[in-house]
């Protein structure tokens, strides 16, 4: 089956603790991106990767580190997690624009992880 | 101002009621454009694409004018289990960031027996 994990599903943790949320995709798709959603502000994008060792930021970086060492793979660290950090957080991917029509563009979320920072 | 606007809702209506979605986004060199579906903070899912001369999938039909920079989702005959939130969303041309999404908040949907 085709999709987007994303672990933990649920995390509470403390101010300055560093974590750690997994994603994985199997579709052998070449960009990946995460995206915070809360209330009022809609998804914004975190940091984005258009393939292996090519990441850049988004709209709201700050706080965050990802890596792209697979192409399957992009997780995202948060290396001392502050309250603002608390959101539900979505992984997403897809396959890079040039390999489709733009009306056939489609990105595939994550189930999404909430996260608490206390 | 948002790039991307919609009126948030809640809209709450009868089963078998015709309800529209309007949204309008700010950048006129957006690319694509598209409607989401997102369930009780579940992760958005693709409802349709929208094309330029409109389209129709069953009971929901998308309409884009680009002069306007304008975006419609009409859901006929609503079903109780069309009661979701609806995202409005854009992807803009000429960045080096092509899978770049840009959501509205989302209009709620709740459809009452």
């Amino acid at each position: 089956e085709a999709q987007v994990t994303q672990n933990p599903r649920y995390l509470i943790t403390v101010t300055g603790k560093k974590l750690t949320v997994t994603c994985s995709q199997n579709m052998n798709h070449e960009y990946m991106s995460w995206y915070r959603q809360d209330p009022g502000l809609g998804l914004r994008q975190i940091y984005y990767s258009m393939n292996v060792e090519v990441t850049d930021k988004g709209d709201v970086p700050e706080g965050y580190k990802v890596s792209r060492k697979e192409k399957r793979n992009f997780p995202l660290i948060l290396e001392s997690p502050s309250p603002n950090q608390t959101s539900l957080y979505f992984c997403a991917s897809s396959k890079a624009q040039s390999s489709l029509p733009g009306f056939r563009y489609e990105q595939y979320f994550g189930p999404g992880t909430r996260l608490t920072v206390t | 101002r948002k790039e991307v606007e919609q009126d948030p809702g809640p809209f709450n209506v009868p089963e078998g009621a015709t309800v529209a979605f309007n949204c309008t986004y700010s950048n006129s060199a957006s690319q694509s454009f598209f409607w989401y579906r997102q369930d009780c903070r579940k992760e958005p899912k693709l409802l349709m694409s929208v094309y330029s001369s409109g389209n129709e999938d069953g009971r929901f039909t998308a309409q884009l004018n680009r002069a306007s920079q304008y975006i419609s989702l009409l859901i006929r005959d609503s079903k109780l289990s069309d009661s979701a939130t609806y995202l409005c969303v854009v992807r803009s041309r000429g960045s080096s960031n092509t899978g770049k999404l840009i959501f509205g908040q989302g209009t709620t949907l709740q459809v009452k027996p």
